[in-house]
Parts: structure tokens; sequence; C-alpha cells
């Protein structure tokens, strides 16, 4: 099957710990993005990847980051310096990040810090 | 803000019905996409209208385009309850491929 995983589903962290959530993808995507979503919101872009070893912080970085030393994987670290990090992440790629086409989404991880 | 933003924000029909939703947005762009996101899952792709086009349509989706109003709508007829999820438009501002998402329409079908 062709698409992408994220990995866990549900993550629970106590405050003051980093924590890396997984995306991967099997699509040959050149393009990959982070987005975060709280409750009744759209989705907040957050890292994004043009190419492999490339990447560019979106709307809300801080007390994020990621490394893109695959083509089919850029996972996304949540440190202890993001101040509300509760909330759900999605991962998404598109076969370019020029062509402005579709996005394909992962189903998501939930993260809850207590 | 968000550049996209949906309107209504809730809608309820019944089975059978149609159910339009829109999307407003403030700058230029190149293309504006329609997501479907069913309940703590990922966003799937409905459907894309570039900047140059008016109306699009996709089985039961027709999506207009006016760039002169800066809106776009999203029809779906013939609902049925598996059409019961949240809907979000995203545009992309002309110059970048970056996308901003709406806050969504949550639209619940009931049998």
């Amino acid at each position: 099957d062709g698409g992408i995983t994220q990995s866990p589903k549900y993550l629970f962290r106590k405050e003051g710990q980093n924590v890396t959530l997984s995306c991967e993808q099997n699509l040959n995507h050149d393009a990959m993005y982070w987005y975060r979503q709280d409750p009744g919101q759209g989705l907040r872009l957050i890292y994004y990847s043009q190419i492999v070893n490339d990447f560019q912080k979106g709307d809300i970085a801080e007390g994020y980051s990621v490394s893109r030393e695959k083509k089919e994987s850029f996972p996304l670290t949540v440190t202890s310096a993001q101040k509300n990090p509760t909330a759900f992440y999605l991962c998404a790629s598109s076969i370019t990040y020029m062509t402005g086409g579709e996005q394909y989404f992962g189903p998501g991880t939930r993260l809850t810090v207590t | 803000s968000q550049q996209g933003e949906e309107d209504p924000q809730a809608l309820s029909i019944q089975e059978g019905e149609n159910a339009t939703m829109n999307c407003s947005y403030k700058t230029s762009i190149n293309n504006l996409q329609w997501y479907r996101q069913n309940s703590g899952r990922g966003l799937v792709h409905l459907i894309l209208i570039r900047s140059n086009e008016r109306e699009k349509h996709s089985g039961r989706l027709r999506v207009t385009l006016d760039t002169s109003k800066k809106s776009s709508s999203l029809l779906i007829t013939a609902s049925r309850a598996a059409d019961t999820a949240s809907y979000f438009c995203a545009t992309a501002t002309s110059g970048t491929y970056k996308y901003i998402f709406g806050t969504g329409t949550r639209l619940k079908v009931l049998a």
C-alpha cells in the first residue's frame, strides 16, 4: 500500500520531556509537511521540507525541530520549549513543493502532555 | 489570522439534501483546494480549482471560485450519512505553495 504512516496514534508525555513523532511516506514525494491542529481549528504549518536535507520553518515553528535525512522520513520533535504541546499532529506530503498539487495526509498523532 | 475562513461553522442536514459551504480568503491565490476530515483522522483531498477556473465538478461535488470576491463554495449534492465530516478549504498565496487552511465547516448528515 502506498501512503503516509504516522506513529504512534496516541502519545502521552510528561511536561519537560522531548518527544519525537514519526512520519514515513512511500509515495516518492519530494515535499513533506508537519501541521498542528487544535480542537475546532484549522491546520497550522509547523515545518515543511521541499527536498532531502532541506527544511523551512512554518508559521508556528517555535519549540519544534525536524530533520530530513531520507526522502521518505520527516520526524518531528516536540521539545520542552513548546509551551502548549498538547494537540493533534498531522504529517503530509506532496509530489513537489512548487506544483501546488494535492497533499496526502497521514492519520495523525494525538499528543497529550501532562 | 487564517487565510481561509469557512462558513457556516456547522451544518446539519437530512440525508438526500444538498450541502453548501463557503470559503473566503484575503490575498491572491494560485489555487484553492477542499479537504475532508473524518473525526480524529487525517485529511483527504477532494478537489483542486486553479485561479483561472470558475467551476469544477467531481462526482457529487461541485466547487466554484470567484476570485473577484475572493471566495469559493463547495456543494455536495444528494448527501449521505457517510458525508458527515469536517470540510476545509486550503489556499496557496500567489508566489508560494505554502497552504493555509481555514477553520472548517462541520457537516452532519442525518439518516
